[in-house]
């Protein structure tokens, strides 16, 4: 049971460049989301899903799309990367139930150059 | 990473001595509390949680605080060890499992 993986650790993007963060859950959870961490703040929602093929904005949506095609992952993806998305990307999952405790990945973090 | 923990406060305390970290939420609508440690180079890793319709929780060597009247929250940590050195965040529930995260407290335990 390796809980929450996300990939890469590290990547080093150009402005204008797109990719795509994995993270994957084998705990069979069916709530997933995103959270960006800068430096001094907490951790703040991009996006997050309820379900596979169910999706909704966090508090920092903007310049981030998702998708849930399947219950174990949920990839965040860059189209056009920016100096403002250097940050600590972190992929978090809890179960069903409503006050769940969400477990989280190790993070990614990404530097937009 | 080893950014989080700028700009954040910071509180240093002695091997042994209890430490108290504390916290306000925003919301008084929240019914769900959790506090969590992140060290450096990892993600946030739960410690305790508590709903709202307790006062107190105890876990082990870990005790969280709840008053609604003041939206406060608090965690005691006993007998603060080295390892227990990190960020601490308190966080609330919003709905759907999603949290409001606070901006969090650095924990500097000397030997």
């Amino acid at each position: 049971n390796a809980g929450v993986t996300q990939t890469p650790k590290f990547q080093v993007l150009k402005t204008g460049q797109s990719m795509t963060l994995q993270c994957a859950q084998d705990m069979n959870h069916e709530y997933m989301s995103w959270y960006r961490q800068d430096p001094g703040m907490g951790l703040r929602l991009i996006h997050y899903s309820v379900g596979a093929g169910i999706t909704d904005q966090g508090e920092v949506p903007n310049g981030y799309n998702v998708s849930r095609s399947t219950t174990e992952d949920f990839p965040l993806r860059l189209l056009s990367a920016a100096p403002s998305q250097t940050s600590v990307y972190f992929c978090a999952s809890s179960s069903r139930r409503f006050t769940d405790t969400q477990y989280f990945g190790p993070g990614t973090r990404l530097t937009v150059l | 990473g080893e950014s989080v923990g700028l700009h954040l406060p910071t509180l240093s305390v002695q091997e042994g001595d209890n430490s108290i970290i504390n916290c306000a939420y925003s919301n008084s609508a929240s019914d769900y509390f959790i506090w969590y440690k992140q060290e450096s180079g990892k993600g946030p890793q739960f410690i305790i949680d508590i709903r709202s319709n307790m006062d107190k929780r105890q876990g082990q060597r870990v005790t969280v605080l709840l008053n609604k009247t003041v939206k406060h929250l608090s965690l005691q940590i006993a007998a603060t060890q080295p390892g227990d050195s990190a960020v601490y965040f308190c966080a609330e529930n919003i709905g759907y499992s999603t949290l409001t995260f606070g901006k969090g407290t650095m924990l500097l335990v000397s030997p």
